[in-house]
């Protein structure tokens, strides 16, 4: 069965530092998506991704964050300059139709920020 | 207006009993609403979804839309151990959005 992976799974980084998430989707899927999660508490949109391009943004995504389809095949999440608060577990969705229909979501990247 | 109101539970039900989860919301707009497990430290896993006023089933699931009232509910017949864990609502808050909103969760634990 297909299935959206991740990867890495931790990662470790000092503040101040970018780190780059990455997303392999599912491959006939057109609409990608990275949601966040703080330990404890619920999952929260970051971003969505359509047709090259940005759809909806959270007020979470500032000009830190951006996304980038770099091939046919993966999805990334770029954290500029990270924070103490950036700390969670970052998942990466999918979907071949849209928000109205089924999501899938890969394992999770945690991402601790020292 | 982005607010899923779910009981953070823990909700306790015996093996074999059928457990039942609410969530509602304020946003008259929402269009389609989804039920994910999410086991300890795993990932959000894709229940159901529904987006139709009524019920819709799927094998041990019943996932129930009440537009009128502004709920959701899900309900695992014959509840297995292997059924504990936070269930998550989410909607779509309308027609032409791309993205969701989720609820805290209902944490649930099915007693052997």
């Amino acid at each position: 069965e297909p299935e959206v992976t991740q990867t890495p799974s931790h990662q470790v980084t000092q503040m101040g530092q970018e780190v780059i998430l990455r997303c392999v989707p599912i491959s006939n899927h057109l609409y990608f998506y990275w949601y966040r999660q703080i330990l404890g508490q619920k999952v929260e949109f970051l971003v969505s991704f359509y047709n090259n391009e940005i759809s909806e943004k959270s007020e979470i995504f500032d000009d830190q964050f951006s996304v980038e389809r770099p091939d046919g095949s993966n999805f990334t999440l770029k954290i500029r300059s990270t924070k103490l608060e950036d700390s969670a577990m970052y998942f990466c969705a999918s979907s071949d139709q849209g928000a109205l229909y089924e999501q899938y979501f890969g394992p999770g990247t945690r991402l601790t920020v020292t | 207006q982005k607010e899923v109101e779910q009981n953070s539970g823990p909700l306790s039900v015996p093996e074999g009993a059928i457990a039942s989860l609410n969530c509602t919301y304020s946003d008259r707009g929402s269009q389609s609403f989804f039920w994910y497990r999410q086991y300890s430290g795993k990932s959000p896993e894709l229940i159901m979804f529904i987006y139709s006023n009524g019920d819709k089933e799927d094998g041990r699931f019943t996932a129930q839309l009440n537009k009128a009232s502004q709920y959701v509910s899900l309900l695992i017949r014959d509840s297995q151990p292997s059924d504990s864990a936070t269930y998550l609502c989410a909607r779509t808050p309308w027609a032409g959005a791309n993205n969701l909103f989720f609820g805290t969760g209902t944490r649930l634990t099915v007693i052997p």
